[in-house]
């Protein structure tokens, strides 16, 4: 039974498109986040939601929006796709975002490929 | 701001060795420092969570060992085997943030 799951795996899309990757999580935690893993395998957080409200709102452009219908579930909407946008999107959950002992659990990824 | 750096960015070795990833961040300000496994293609693993308080931890045969005031954490794995093989990262959580490194690409050769 998967904990974090995020779909599309694969997403290969052209310049100037709007795509969406979904992720949920079935281990009843607070907080989820989304990050970008670029080429050089850099690990950075993009956004940070604790029971449906932002917390984390790192400097990317907006036409990056997240979306939160519920606690379980952390979308990510991209508009006017560009080349850049191309990488490895990584949703994560974890109980809290104000714990010392929270370890975080990550989704499988979802690989990006803007033509 | 919090920057994380892992030296070295590779590392082949002979299965049974044992071996040393190094981890050092600037800010000591932090609530816990982790070490994640990831496999190619594949999503993070934590393998070991070390608390602000807390100067190591171990699994198996991972040990990981955090000093905050010098801002460096290792991690520690024995007799290693080829399964060891994937991307070693740390991260470390300062207030709500994660900030992660750039990852040590450990091989283990048969």
């Amino acid at each position: 039974d998967t904990a974090v799951s995020q779909t599309p795996k694969y997403l290969v899309t052209q310049m100037g498109n709007d795509k969406s990757i979904k992720c949920e999580q079935n281990l009843g935690h607070d907080t989820m986040y989304w990050y970008k893993q670029d080429s050089k395998k850099f690990l950075k957080i993009m956004f940070s939601y604790n029971n449906k409200e932002l917390i984390i709102n790192e400097t990317v452009p907006n036409r990056f929006s997240p979306k939160s219908p519920d606690k379980a579930h952390l979308n990510l909407h991209i508009n006017s796709l560009e080349l850049g946008d191309s990488a490895v999107y990584f949703c994560a959950s974890s109980r809290s975002a104000h714990s010392s002992t929270d370890t975080q659990y990550f989704g499988p990824g979802t690989r990006l490929t803007v033509l | 701001k919090q920057e994380v750096t892992q030296i070295p960015a590779a590392l082949s070795v002979p299965e049974g060795e044992n071996l040393v990833l190094n981890c050092s961040f600037t800010d000591s300000a932090i609530y816990n420092l982790q070490w994640f496994r990831q496999d190619p293609g594949k999503g993070l693993t934590s393998l070991l969570l070390i608390q602000s308080s807390q100067r190591e931890q171990t699994s198996g045969r991972l040990n990981a060992s955090l000093d905050k005031s010098s801002g460096r954490s290792t991690l520690y794995i024995a007799a290693s085997q080829p399964g060891d093989s994937a991307t070693y990262l740390c991260a470390v959580k300062t207030g709500n943030q994660f900030y992660f490194g750039t990852g040590t690409s450990l091989t283990v050769i048969p």
